[in-house]
């Protein structure tokens, strides 16, 4: 079946620093590629999703590439804020609209 | 536009009790997903259904977990009887359509569930 890795957490940054949570998977067909956010008190929301090899998704200055040779879709951010402090999801959606999710990465950005 | 209603928000029962969580997806949104999350691991998908049609309860304990979708809007999910281990937020989400992979789901606040 379909599976998500991501990397383990948590991972604890300063401002301004650099960040890439890795995400790899498992599956059949021509999945879409999702990450999703929760912040501290709210519920899941989606951050940015890619649907085809190459595409790059992109939002609130965070970026993921659909690498299909890797089987990756790693979460990047040039530069971090406090704000940016929540939950991440790595998630899937294969045939059918089947959705597998990844375990989550906790992130907590210091001033 | 109204986003995904779950309720009630927080559930305290004994082992062996039942109980029942209600949800009210988007509406228009044909796919209506149930989520169990665990403390510390990602939602785990339980049944997908595709208006009242059930696409996908491959990970649903049918000899205790129970969901029905009449008329394609709101849903309930039932446990009976409960288990220490059921304790977990119950997450419900939305979709749009499933005539393609590309949709985001829109997800509720969930359900605490506490298992005494």
């Amino acid at each position: 079946g379909n599976s998500v890795t991501q990397m383990e957490g948590p991972v604890t940054l300063s401002e301004e620093a650099f960040l890439t949570i890795n995400c790899t998977y498992t599956a059949t067909g021509y999945p879409s590629l999702f990450w999703y956010v929760q912040y501290p008190g709210e519920g899941l929301q989606l951050l940015l999703k890619a649907t085809k090899a190459d595409d790059k998704g992109s939002n609130k200055g965070f970026e993921a590439t659909y690498r299909k040779e890797t089987t990756s879709f790693h979460l990047e951010k040039g530069s971090v804020q406090v704000s940016d402090s929540a939950v991440y999801f790595c998630a899937l959606m294969g045939n059918a609209g089947k959705s597998t999710f990844g375990d989550g990465t906790t992130l907590t950005v210091k001033p | 536009e109204a986003g995904v209603a779950q309720s009630p928000r927080y559930k305290i029962i004994e082992k062996r009790q039942s109980v029942a969580f209600w949800c009210n997806p988007i509406s228009g949104h044909a796919t209506l997903y149930w989520y169990q999350q665990i403390l510390g691991q990602g939602p785990k998908l339980l049944i997908q259904f595709q208006n009242n049609g059930v696409v996908d309860d491959s990970q649903l304990p049918k000899d205790r977990f129970s969901a029905e979708r009449l008329k394609g809007v709101d849903s309930t999910l039932k446990i009976q009887p409960a288990k220490l281990e059921d304790s977990a937020v119950y997450l419900c989400a939305s979709s749009p359509t499933l005539t393609d992979n590309h949709n985001e789901q829109f997800f509720g606040p969930g359900t605490r569930l506490t298992v005494l």
